[in-house]
């Protein structure tokens, strides 16, 4: 079964700057999608950014860019000039191209501060 | 569209006691998902719809929990007898199974408390 780590709980990063969350994946697949989502507090989740894992181009939205390294199973968000409307919960999900099976597997969350 | 409503947002209910909560997708979605999610955690999958078809469900999904999806439209998820433990936020989300088309479009949950 596919699974999503996010190892860090909690990040902060000084308004201005730049700060990279982790994520790590398991899966036997060679093609899937990544994706992180942005959760404000008590607001509803919304897509950030999404990675197709037969890209080898890393994805960009913005200021927010991906690191995407297939082989180590590795997706880490980067959010360049960082906003106080940055501060949120930030999740990684993984989603099977396979068809029939099309759930969205998520991390636990970093909980990103941004501080003034 | 404005997007997946949930509702109510908010349910506090007594133990033992039976809920259900109602999920309008985007309209040209046909695909549905029912998450939990506790305090502090990351969404955990409860059950995926494709039109009116329920096609997976999660082992989470104990025997008090049902969901339908009639018409392949809107979608309803009742927990039975609810328990302490099913307190939680529990969200929808929809997309469009077409082609690459692959964002999951959330609402904004909801809170379910049992005393």
């Amino acid at each position: 079964a596919q699974t999503v780590t996010q190892s860090q709980p909690e990040m902060s990063v000084q308004e201005a700057e730049t700060v990279t969350l982790s994520c790590t994946y398991d899966t036997s697949e060679s093609d899937y999608y990544l994706f992180w989502y942005k959760q404000p507090p008590s607001r509803q989740m919304i897509l950030v950014i999404r990675q197709e894992a037969y890209k080898q181009q890393n994805a960009t939205e913005n200021r927010f860019s991906v690191n995407f390294q297939k082989a180590a199973k590795s997706f880490s968000l980067k959010i360049s000039d960082s906003q106080l409307g940055d501060a949120a919960m930030y999740f990684c999900a993984y989603r099977t191209s396979t068809s029939g099976t099309y759930k969205y597997i998520f991390g636990t969350g970093t909980r990103l501060k941004v501080l003034a | 569209d404005t997007g997946v409503s949930q509702d109510p947002r908010h349910k506090i209910t007594k133990r033992g006691q039976n809920v259900t909560f109602r999920c309008d997708p985007i309209s040209e979605h046909n695909r549905l998902y029912w998450y939990r999610q506790t305090l502090g955690q990351g969404p955990e999958f409860l059950t995926y719809f494709q039109n009116e078809a329920q096609l997976e469900k999660s082992r989470l999904l104990s025997d008090r929990f049902s969901a339908e999806r009639p018409k392949g439209s809107f979608s309803t998820l009742e927990i039975q007898r609810t328990e302490q433990g099913d307190s939680a936020m529990y969200l929808c989300a929809s997309s469009l199974g077409t082609g690459r088309n692959t964002e999951a479009f959330f609402g904004q949950g909801t809170r379910l408390t049992v005393v």
